[in-house]
């Protein structure tokens, strides 16, 4: 069963490094999506992407943070110069349809250390 | 603004047990809403998702969700509980572009002998 990847699982760094967290969707998805989940709190949204533009983004979604189909297969998200509150677990996930009934599919996360 | 209120952080239940897993949103919209389960070290899986129709959903490993407008809930059960079961569980509710999922904090389901 085709499913979403992700790399690496656990990426440790120092504050103000920047940092690439690398997924790869299922093949045939056209959609894609950055959550992270902050230990002990709830999955948040961070940006959605289609047909190479960013199509929604929220707050936490800052000049920070950026995102890049840089070939065929891959879906980076880049965080420019972390903070320590940007530890977290930070889920990938792809669709391949954008309509309500659709279902987005998720990678098993990386989880990033700041310290 | 969507919003996914979990009951319970933590539910504890004996194998062969009822579970019952409580999840209340609120909505401006018609919701469509979802059942995800995240097994340790694994990505959200998703279990069972409510769209238009029929509100009893049935979904994956014998659970069901039942969508109450009247009670703005989608809570999600089991009738009999094993020991595989245990995991953790988020229900999460979609805007109406269908472009984000709003989360629920999530609600650990253990699993005694």
């Amino acid at each position: 069963e085709p499913e979403v990847t992700q790399t690496p699982s656990h990426q440790v760094t120092q504050m103000g490094q920047e940092v690439i967290l690398r997924c790869v969707p299922i093949s045939n998805h056209l959609y894609f999506y950055w959550y992270r989940q902050i230990l002990g709190q709830k999955v948040e949204f961070l940006v959605s992407f289609y047909n190479n533009e960013i199509s929604e983004k929220s707050e936490i979604f800052d000049d920070q943070f950026s995102v890049e189909r840089p070939d065929g297969s891959n879906f980076t998200l880049k965080i420019r110069s972390t903070k320590l509150e940007d530890s977290a677990m930070y889920f990938c996930a792809s669709s391949a349809d954008r309509g309500l009934t659709d279902t987005q599919y998720f990678g098993p996360g990386t989880r990033l250390t700041v310290l | 603004a969507q919003s996914v209120t979990q009951l319970g952080s933590h539910v504890s239940v004996s194998e062969g047990a009822l579970v019952l897993l409580r999840c209340n949103y609120s909505s401006s919209v018609p919701p469509y809403l979802f059942w995800y389960v995240q097994y340790p070290n694994q990505g959200l899986q998703l279990l069972l998702k409510y769209t238009t129709g029929a509100t009893l959903v049935k979904g994956i490993n014998g659970f069901e969700a039942e969508f109450k407008k009247s009670e703005t809930s989608f809570h999600l059960t089991k009738p009999s509980a094993h020991m595989s079961d245990a995991a953790e569980y988020f229900c999460a509710v979609s805007d109406n572009a269908g472009n984000m999922l709003t989360f629920g904090g999530g609600t650990r389901l253990m699993v005694k002998p």
